[in-house]
């Protein structure tokens, strides 16, 4: 159960895209659309932005998506803005029936 | 509205034991699959444990065999059961819903367990 891989920070200036890599395995990422991502602000409980690779659930702004090619899953925002300065993680379904986290990665808005 | 209020964190010795409760509103626990997930200060989430509506449970690798995943269906209510705590236990820990989708839609607010002497 290792967890799958994400840089640790990333950083954009206001208007600006950045983009979130999620490295897994062919047990993980790799064998299912079921790749979702989450953003966690200090101090708050992570809040659901991306289901099922590209999904975004009602409330979530469309400049939030999200892609798969193989064994990564990525996260891309656009229009950067602000208020999304926070940790991002990204989650897959396993073959073993159990859940695993990417390790997190900072975005910090310049 | 759903709602999952943590309850049970507390500071605790290791080898000690603490069962966490997770109340659910708005929706039938039992229905659906429920998760621990957990995550250490300053560290990342970790996923410890789930219940499918079935029934059948899984466990990370770090908590099978000290931790135990249960419901009360007439509660509404999520459990975890943690036994021979370790100090590598310290986390918040949240419940999370999982409306068989393998995505987790909504969390709780956190209960903090802490081990130490």
């Amino acid at each position: 159960q290792s967890a799958l891989t994400q840089p640790p920070s990333v950083s954009g200036s206001p208007g600006q895209s950045v983009t979130i890599s999620c490295t897994g395995t062919s047990s993980d990422v790799g064998s299912y659309n079921r790749v979702s991502w989450y953003q966690q602000p200090p101090g708050t409980a992570p809040k659901l932005m991306i289901y099922e690779v590209s999904n975004r659930p009602s409330g979530v702004p469309d400049r939030f998506s999200g892609s798969k090619s193989g064994n990564t899953a990525s996260l891309t925002i656009s229009g950067l803005q602000a208020e999304d300065e926070a940790d991002y993680y990204c989650s897959s379904y396993t073959s073993s029936s159990t859940w695993v986290f990417g390790g997190g990665t900072k975005l910090t808005v310049l | 509205e759903v709602q999952l209020v943590e309850s049970g964190g507390g500071l605790v010795q290791p080898g000690g034991s603490l069962r966490l409760s997770c109340a659910a509103s708005g929706f039938t626990v039992s229905s659906n699959y429920m998760s621990w997930v957990r995550q250490a200060p300053g560290k990342g989430l970790e996923w410890v444990s789930v219940i499918y509506s079935g029934g059948s449970t899984y466990y990370a690798d770090s908590v099978k065999g000290r931790f135990t995943i249960s419901r009360d269906n007439s509660k509404n209510t999520l459990y975890l059961q943690m036994n021979s705590l370790r100090a590598e236990d310290t986390a918040v820990y949240y419940c999370a819903r999982d409306l068989r989708k393998y995505y987790f839609d909504y969390w709780g607010q956190g209960t903090l367990v802490t081990v130490s002497s």
